[in-house]
């Protein structure tokens, strides 16, 4: 099982440029989301999605969007990147199972840089 | 909203010391807590978990226990090492219609000398 798997892993973008990080899991999880961490800040919830078509906004979800055809894919753009967006960027993926059971697994992370 | 608040860092210790690192919360409902653990370099894995009151997660020698009468959630390990440096990050999910969502706090970089 591969997991989550996150790529790039590492991008330097100019001011005003769009991208897209990518998200896969293999795992058949539901749920999925994006966190972006900065120095003691934690990390921030920026988009989730609950479900295939379904997704909404976290805490920091500004200069980003989100959709989900499939299960296994959740990509997250920068529409116009800035500065201000330059940070580690973690996709993670998640469950509930009848009875209480709880799993998230966590990418690698993409560090992106905005000059 | 939710909020998780762990205390100050970083925390430095020797080999073999105690170690605590303070985390309060606030939620509404009945969380489920975690720790997790980000060494350097790395992303985040799972260090051990709690879903309900009085329970007490484990793993690797660290241990926390879910106090609803607190709000707490303190990591603890008796004896410290050298491969322990890292940095640990409580976060709490709410359940209910938030089940993919993780609230974190900032995070306590813990750095241990020989």
């Amino acid at each position: 099982n591969a997991g989550v798997t996150q790529t790039p892993k590492f991008q330097v973008l100019k001011t005003g440029q769009s991208m897209t990080l990518q998200c896969a899991q293999d795992m058949n999880h539901e749920y999925m989301s994006w966190y972006r961490q900065d120095p003691g800040m934690g990390l921030r919830l920026i988009h989730y999605s609950v479900g295939a078509g379904i997704t909404d906004q976290g805490e920091v979800p500004n200069g980003y969007n989100v959709s989900r055809s499939t299960t296994e894919d959740f990509p997250l753009r920068l529409l116009s990147a800035a500065p201000s967006q330059t940070s580690v960027y973690f996709c993670a993926s998640s469950y509930v199972r009848t009875g209480g059971g709880y799993g998230y697994t966590f990418g690698s992370g993409t560090r992106l840089t905005v000059v | 909203g939710d909020s998780v608040t762990q205390m100050e860092g970083p925390v430095t210790l020797s080999e073999e010391a105690f170690l605590t690192i303070n985390c309060t919360y606030t939620a509404t409902g009945y969380p489920s807590l975690f720790w997790y653990v980000q060494y350097p370099g790395e992303g985040l894995q799972l260090l051990l978990k709690a879903t309900k009151a009085d329970d007490k997660g484990s793993n690797k020698g660290f241990e926390a226990t879910y106090r609803k009468e607190t709000t707490s959630f303190h990591l603890e390990k008796g004896s410290v090492q050298v491969s322990d440096s890292a940095v640990y990050f409580c976060a709490l999910s709410a359940g209910g219609t938030s089940y993919g969502k993780l609230t974190f706090g900032q995070g306590t970089i813990l750095t241990v000398h020989p």
